[in-house]
């Protein structure tokens, strides 16, 4: 499909464990997100990529939280030394070169830290 | 500090009538608005936006509403149909930089 795709949709982990998610944005899209939902909450802004500039990192909630773009594409969310608080569905989107930004988003990953 | 509030979590409407989806903004410098339709197990999917040049913006049963001078914008859905029942959310750019969501506000089409 050509849509944004996220692995795995569903991590269980325990707590104290190291997790990563992946993220493949929508081929030739420039932009890539990462959002967090946690229950009952909105989307929590986490980490914005935009071409080959420095990504704006200022929605990480910790230094437990890291995420790097290989290539301009594929993305990958760590969070190092997961907390139970860290369970949520983090979501990722992708959004072309425009000027109005509409991000096209992915199912998500639901992560489960017992 | 949230830009982007939707004060109403959730909202039950009856088929068939209006369903209003409220949203407020505290930042002057966002200049184009997007609303997302969100249903469980399933990412957001966009549903329609509106550039700060303009006060309304139609696509279908959907009308975006731009109040510059309140901050303020709403969501018309009109008539309410039982795949409306979802989560809404509100998000504002400044077309340079990310977007900001608002908590969404879940609504619920009664039969």
């Amino acid at each position: 499909g050509a849509g944004v795709s996220q692995s795995p949709s569903n991590k269980v982990t325990e707590k104290g464990k190291d997790v990563e998610l992946r993220c493949d944005p929508i081929s030739g899209h420039t932009a890539l997100y990462w959002y967090r939902q946690s229950l009952g909450q909105g989307l929590e802004f986490l980490i914005y990529f935009q071409g080959n500039s420095a990504p704006d990192k200022s929605g990480l909630p910790s230094d437990r939280f890291s995420a790097e773009r290989t290539g301009g594409s594929v993305s990958t969310l760590t969070i190092q030394r997961t907390q139970q608080e860290d369970s949520a569905v983090y979501l990722c989107a992708s959004s072309p070169v425009n000027p109005y930004n509409e991000q096209f988003f992915g199912p998500g990953t639901r992560l489960t830290v017992l | 500090d949230q830009q982007v509030k939707q004060n109403s979590p959730s909202l039950s409407v009856q088929e068939g009538r209006i369903s209003i989806l409220n949203c407020d903004y505290t930042n002057s410098m966002f200049d184009y608005f997007l609303w997302y339709k969100k249903y469980p197990a399933e990412g957001p999917t966009f549903l329609i936006s509106i550039s700060s040049i303009k006060d309304k913006n139609e696509d279908g049963r959907f009308t975006v509403f731009l109040n510059k001078s309140a901050k303020h914008l709403s969501l018309h859905i009109v008539p309410s149909q039982p795949g409306d029942s979802a989560v809404y959310f509100c998000a504002a750019s400044d077309r340079d930089d990310k977007i900001i969501f608002g908590k969404g506000t879940r609504l619920h089409i009664l039969p």
